[in-house]
């Protein structure tokens, strides 16, 4: 069974610091895709940046990247230059090609300014 | 192309009676998930559907919740005989395909609670 796992239950940042949330994941699949969705107090989920399993590159969207560690099975989101907005609850997921998409307990983000 | 529709968005229902969460998907979606998430806790999933059929239902109980997503209309979530523990908001979601590469589009969730 794949399980997704954020070990992190609360993170807490200096606006404009930099912060990483860890995310480890388990599967004996080969073919997959990660994913980092943010949750604001608005609760909608939005998606914040995704990794093909098969790219040894690692993802990049603006102030936010991932550390993607194939064989240990890690895909760490970093998050540059913090900023009030980032507050939020930020879920890790892992979907397969056969499978649905399954989530992490979340990562409770905490911006001090 | 509006994205994925959830209603009702706050439903309230006494202990027994039934709760009915509709999701229509993004235009063009046949996938569709349903997830649960308890206060201050992650996404749970509960069931896969496309078109008419059920792929996995591994996280669904197996008494009083049912789905479906007919040829026609919204994919629609059954709680039967609603209990306090059943409390939670319900997120549905859409995507076009099984691609791998697809991200799945949230509706903004159904807060159910049960008095």
């Amino acid at each position: 069974a794949q399980t997704v796992t954020q070990s992190q239950p609360e993170m807490s940042v200096q606006e404009a610091e930099t912060v990483t949330l860890s995310c480890t994941y388990d599967t004996s699949e080969s073919d997959y895709y990660l994913f980092w969705y943010k949750q604001p107090p608005s609760r909608q989920m939005i998606l914040v940046i995704r990794q093909e399993a098969y790219k040894q590159q690692n993802a990049t969207e603006n102030r936010f990247s991932v550390n993607f560690q194939k064989a240990a099975k890690s895909f760490s989101l970093k998050i540059s230059d913090s900023q009030l907005g980032d507050a939020a609850m930020y879920f890790c997921a892992y979907r397969s090609a056969v499978r649905d998409m399954r989530f992490g307990a979340g990562t409770r983000l905490t911006v001090k300014p | 192309n509006a994205g994925v529709m959830q209603n009702p968005r706050h439903l309230v229902r006494r202990r027994g009676q039934e709760a009915r969460l509709r999701c229509s998907p993004m235009k063009g979606h046949s996938h569709v998930y349903w997830y649960r998430q308890l206060p201050e806790e992650g996404l749970k999933f509960m069931v896969y559907l496309q078109k008419e059929n059920i792929i996995d239902e591994s996280g669904m109980p197996k008494e009083r919740f049912s789905a479906e997503f007919p040829k026609e209309g919204p994919s629609i979530l059954r709680i039967q005989q609603v209990v306090r523990g059943d409390s939670a908001a319900y997120f549905c979601a859409s995507s076009p395909a099984t691609l791998v590469n697809t991200e799945a589009f949230f509706g903004q969730g159904t807060r159910l609670t049960v008095v």
